[in-house]
């Protein structure tokens, strides 16, 4: 998706070993969201910045940690990655206006 | 808690018929109801929007339905289309994306199959 990059696409790690995700935008936008989604519970939130060192707890953000250093970088990690946090997840971008963009999502896979 | 609950799980249509996903929601607060629009191994993208102040909007083939003192709100497709079928999911926030309160809160999903 325009202005927002998710990266890795895949990945494969085993439990109880930390994992970070990367999300990565060219919008110069002030909030960024992590979003897991799972069938069944749709997308929920994990975290949030609005802005720089800035952050927040979503409603399911227990083994998930954040980190935002600078405007354009989201990193999320899984502490001590478990089976239950295998996942598809994603991240998105706001502007000052309604609406997000979201990225493509990585698929993560906890074994 | 803040739910928006999502009905149906999946949705099988024929082509030219009339797709309806519904929401519902709890917080009276909310003010901006989203659809978004899901393809496999993509992103969500925002489909169409709506505000409290009105109590339908029409982009193209794709209508939103929102009733107010129900607090539902439905997703009308007419004439689908089999490229149409996607994921699509509602969801509830308080405020604008760019404030402290725009989080968004996600329905569960509809699984729309439009058959040729």
């Amino acid at each position: 998706d325009a202005g927002i990059t998710q990266s890795p696409r895949h990945k494969v790690t085993e439990t109880g070993t930390p994992v970070t995700l990367r999300c990565h935008q060219t919008e110069n936008h002030r909030y960024m969201y992590w979003y897991r989604q799972d069938p069944g519970h749709g997308l929920r939130l994990i975290h949030y910045s609005y802005g720089v060192k800035d952050t927040d707890k979503g409603e399911v953000s227990d083994g998930y940690s954040v980190s935002r250093s600078k405007t354009e970088d989201f990193l999320l990690t899984l502490e001590s990655a478990t089976s239950s946090q295998t996942s598809v997840y994603f991240c998105a971008i706001s502007g000052q206006g309604y609406g997000y963009t979201f990225g493509s999502g990585t698929r993560l896979t906890v074994v | 808690q803040q739910q928006v609950k999502q009905s149906p799980q999946s949705l099988i249509v024929q082509k030219g018929g009339i797709s309806i996903i519904n929401c519902a929601y709890e917080n009276t607060a909310f003010d901006y109801f989203p659809w978004y629009q899901q393809f496999p191994g993509k992103g969500p993208a925002l489909l169409i929007a709506i505000r409290p102040d009105v109590s339908e909007k029409k982009e193209g083939r794709f209508t939103i339905s929102f009733n107010k003192s129900a607090k539902q709100f439905s997703l009308h497709i007419m004439d689908s289309q089999p490229g149409d079928s996607a994921t699509y999911f509602c969801a509830a926030s308080r405020g604008a994306g760019g404030t402290s309160y725009g989080k968004l809160t996600f329905g569960q999903g509809t699984i729309l199959t439009v058959h040729p």
